[in-house]
């Protein structure tokens, strides 16, 4: 079965730092893969997506990911972190059997120091 | 467009009681997704439609919980009776079909059964 791993379920930067957030999925064949953001009290809001165009997806916000399939990789990055990018992160895969829905990971708690 | 609207936002009920959550889907979309999400279990999903006819309700706890859609602009998710592990916030997701779509979610129900 398909599924995403998203390790380090805390990540804690400093404002203006690098921002890194891992995601690794399995899949037998290229899947698509999303990030999500969650800010408190709030729903999930698409960050950006991988259809399997470009392996390098820019998303909102100034976010980025690569999709490196030799590493089963999906990492989301930022060059410079903000404070207003404290939320919580999830990573999910779409499987390619019709009839499935999004798998989510876990999450990554992201907290920005100032 | 409004986005996906769920209601109510919050609920507060006693053991025992009937609870049913409300979601209105984004126009034109036709599939809609029920997740729930625990601190303890991430986000889990309930059932999944595709053009109001139920795809995979796998997810769904126990007879406890029904969830309908009688048309494309709605659906309910009811518990009953409603017991506090059910405490969660539930999130309505809904997308077009095609694998390539995220899913926009709305801000969700935060349920609490004392």
């Amino acid at each position: 079965a398909q599924s995403v791993t998203q390790l380090g379920s805390h990540v804690s930067v400093s404002e203006g730092a690098l921002v890194l957030l891992r995601c690794n999925y399995s899949s037998s064949v290229p899947p698509y893969l999303f990030w999500y953001v969650q800010y408190p009290n709030q729903g999930l809001q698409l960050l950006l997506k991988y259809t399997s165009a470009a392996t390098l997806v820019k998303g909102i916000n100034g976010f980025e990911a690569e999709f490196k399939k030799s590493e089963t990789s999906f990492h989301l990055t930022k060059p410079s972190a903000h404070m207003s990018d404290a939320a919580e992160y999830f990573c999910a895969v779409r499987p390619n059997q019709a009839g499935t829905a999004l798998i989510f990971g876990k999450g990554t708690t992201l907290s920005v120091s100032s | 467009d409004a986005g996906v609207i769920q209601s109510p936002r919050h609920e507060v009920t006693e053991m025992g009681q009937e609870v049913t959550l409300r979601c209105k889907p984004i126009s034109g979309h036709n599939s809609l997704f029920w997740y729930r999400q625990t601190m303890m279990r991430g986000l889990e999903l309930l059932i999944y439609f595709n053009n109001n006819v139920p795809i995979d309700d796998s997810g769904m706890p126990e007879d406890r919980f029904s969830a309908k859609m009688p048309n494309a602009s709605f659906s309910t998710l009811k518990i009953q009776p409603s017991e506090p592990r059910d405490s969660a916030v539930y999130f309505c997701a809904s997308s077009f079909s095609g694998r390539e779509y995220g899913y926009t979610f709305g801000s969700g129900t935060r349920l609490t059964v004392v």
